[in-house]
């Protein structure tokens, strides 16, 4: 990956249950964003975090953001079998134009 | 409301020829970004554009070329087709804000097959 790890790579959980994906960067930030992707499909936009935020909800899903730890994660609450997916940061190097990924995590929700 | 349109959905070509891969940003949206992702990969950032300059460029290959036009629609050129170059190329678009960015919208990605 260009700019850092995602942990885990791959997880399988039962519908209901809570999935937690985290994401490692490696520079200056001005914003985190995540992305579900189903596969070899188009990449769709879930939530964006700012540099200045440290928490923001979304429905079922929770992301924090741990500028001092180059950290962030992805909480989905109660999965469901549709949940299965891809699922990215990307985060805006501060002073640049690009967002860079990282590796994925694979969820698997089971019905 | 309008997204992020990518044309041709799908494009088989054979070595060594030319492909030409066109992106629509959302209307209003001052920045666009290209990105190639192989199969099992995360994307990989290649080029962007700002107000129609490019702004930042990453692993983007010589034989490659991108620009973006009055009308704020973008294109990535590449020549010299070869076997990995086959991929899916996405194309995404935000809005800067008084420094501060909008969320980064996805097309549906062009599907490259080099044969």
């Amino acid at each position: 990956s260009q700019q850092g790890e995602e942990d885990p790579q791959a997880l399988s959980i039962q519908e209901g249950e809570n999935a937690t994906m985290n994401c490692s960067y490696k520079t200056s930030i001005n914003n985190l964003q995540w992305y579900r992707q189903n596969s070899g499909r188009g990449l769709v936009h879930l939530i964006l975090i700012r540099s200045n935020e440290r928490e923001k909800h979304s429905g079922r899903l929770r992301v924090t953001l741990d500028t001092s730890k180059k950290s962030s994660s992805l909480l989905i609450t109660a999965s469901r079998a549709a949940d299965t997916a891809s699922y990215f940061c990307a985060t805006l190097t501060s002073g640049t134009y690009k967002y860079i990924f990282g590796t994925g995590t694979r969820l698997k929700v089971l019905a | 409301a309008a997204g992020v349109i990518q044309s041709p959905r799908h494009l088989i070509k054979e070595k060594r020829e030319t492909a030409t891969l066109k992106c629509y940003p959302i209307p209003r949206h001052d920045t666009v970004y290209w990105y190639q992702q192989g199969p099992g990969q995360d994307p990989q950032f290649l080029i962007s554009f700002y107000e129609k300059m490019q702004s930042d460029k990453g692993s983007i290959p010589d034989r490659f070329s991108a620009q973006q036009f009055s009308d704020y629609h973008s294109e990535l050129n590449m020549s010299s087709l070869e076997l990995g170059d086959s991929a899916l190329y996405f194309c995404a678009s935000s809005l800067s804000d008084r420094g501060e960015w909008t969320e980064a919208f996805f097309g549906q990605g062009t599907r490259l097959t080099v044969v």
